[in-house]
């Protein structure tokens, strides 16, 4: 149950354009659709994002985006605000039947 | 509207015992999965346990079987996680979480910190 594997830190302009990778295996984020992200301002409940890959639960604005190719995942925010100034983490199920969260990236909005 | 809330975070010493409890309301509680998930501090997620709505599914991480026990009460529509054996890396904030068929988790709790000492 190795975690999956994000950049520790991502940061952009507000306007500017960011992707957060996360990395895994065939076991897990390449193996099911089950690859969901959250965004944690500290201190507060996680938010989830995105879910199966691409999708986005009502009220997520539509700047936040999600892809996949092979085992690696991918949440594109679009036009980052400073509000955006959170830390990100990825989750996949696994052929384990367990669940995998990524290490986490801090998005630094300069 | 879905709300999560935990309790039973405490210091603990070493080798110790303590129970955590989620009380939920604003939706159908045997109808979902339940997780908790821990966050130890300055580290990410770490996802801990399962538990499916009629209680037959469960699952846990390697870093805490036989040691931690998940449990639900259907009518009491609460949610809890037996932690045994406590160690100083079992030192976390734990959260309760909904889980949902694509096996995201779409409700959280604010939390309940665990400290334990060695």
């Amino acid at each position: 149950q190795s975690a999956l594997t994000q950049p520790a830190s991502v940061s952009g302009s507000p306007g500017q354009s960011i992707t957060i990778s996360c990395t895994g295996t065939s076991s897990d984020v390449g193996a099911y659709h089950f690859v969901s992200w959250y965004q944690h301002h500290p201190g507060k409940a996680p938010k989830l994002i995105i879910y199966e890959v691409t999708n986005r639960p009502s009220g997520i604005s539509s700047r936040f985006s999600g892809s996949r190719s092979a085992n690696t995942a991918s949440l594109t925010i679009s036009g980052v605000q400073a509000e955006d100034e959170a830390d990100y983490y990825c989750s996949s199920y696994t052929t384990s039947s367990t669940v995998v969260f990524g290490g986490g990236t801090r998005l630094t909005v300069l | 509207q879905v709300q999560l809330v935990e309790s039973g975070g405490a210091l603990v010493k070493s080798g110790g015992s303590l129970r955590l409890s989620c009380a939920a309301s604003g939706f159908t509680f045997r109808d979902y999965y339940m997780s908790w998930i821990r966050q130890i501090p300055g580290k990410g997620l770490e996802w801990v346990s399962y538990i499916s709505g009629n209680r037959n599914t469960i699952n846990y991480a390697d870093s805490v079987k036989g040691r931690f026990t998940i449990s639900r009460d259907n009518v009491r529509n609460s949610l809890y996680l037996q932690m045994n054996s406590l160690r100083a890396e079992d030192t976390a904030v734990y959260y309760c979480a909904r889980m949902t068929t694509s096996t995201d988790f779409d409700y959280w709790g604010q939390g309940t910190l665990v400290t334990v000492s060695s």
